[in-house]
């Protein structure tokens, strides 16, 4: 069956380094993957996304990798900040059909 | 512009009761989405509508109806709520279907059913 996996952990990180988060895939074959982060009480917010045919985007402090080989994209933030604590989720779109990950819990300490 | 707005935030329904869960969208787009979110899970599709007159089954539809009247409007009817509906409601809007554009999700509507 389809299975979108990402960092089953928090991750905590230090302001200033790079948070790298994960987003893996079985049994799946997305044209399009997107990513969103999500505040404690709120709704997705869109962020980005990165086309089957890409290898990376980049938007501003993200950074966006698709390898469709290894079936796997990650997610990067440069400079991270405070800010920048949230949930991050990974969603993969195919055939009128868009799957999202759990989402992983990201911590940035000051 | 609003986005998506979606009332009410919170409700605690007995079980057997029914209730609608609004959506309103002032974007004009095409496509809008149900999705239910437990915790540690994903985003699980309930319906989905291409646009005004026209709706679709999502990954968990049993138990849940929807109707898309208009393009801004899509309300989510919930018929004998059980505890097994108790969940966090998005509703979510998007100007393409094909993935090429991010979805614009509501704030939410969290509902208990006792």
């Amino acid at each position: 069956s389809q299975k979108i996996e990402q960092n089953s952990e928090a991750l905590n990180i230090q302001e200033g380094k790079t948070a790298t988060l994960t987003c893996n895939y079985t049994n799946y074959s997305p044209a399009y993957l997107q990513w969103y982060r999500q505040d404690p009480g709120r709704g997705p917010v869109f962020l980005l996304l990165i086309r089957e045919n890409e290898k990376e985007k980049r938007k501003e402090r993200l950074k966006v990798t698709f390898d469709t080989t290894l079936k796997q994209s990650l997610f990067h933030i440069t400079a991270s900040q405070p800010a920048d604590s949230a949930t991050y989720l990974c969603a993969l779109y195919n055939n009128n059909d868009m799957r999202f990950g759990a989402g992983t819990r990201l911590t940035v300490k000051p | 512009n609003a986005g998506v707005t979606q009332t009410p935030k919170f409700r605690i329904l007995k079980i057997g009761q029914s209730m609608t869960l609004q959506c309103t969208q002032d974007m004009n787009h095409n496509y809008m989405y149900w999705y239910r979110q437990d915790p540690g899970m994903g985003l699980k599709l309930i319906y989905y509508s291409v646009g005004a007159g026209i709706t679709d089954k999502g990954e968990v539809p049993n138990g849940y109806n929807v109707s898309r009247s208009t393009t801004e409007d899509f309300p989510l009817r919930l018929e004998l709520a059980a505890p097994s509906q108790t969940s966090v409601y998005f509703c979510a809007s998007s100007y393409s279907g094909t993935g090429a554009a991010g979805y614009t999700f509501g704030s939410g509507t969290r509902l208990t059913v006792v």
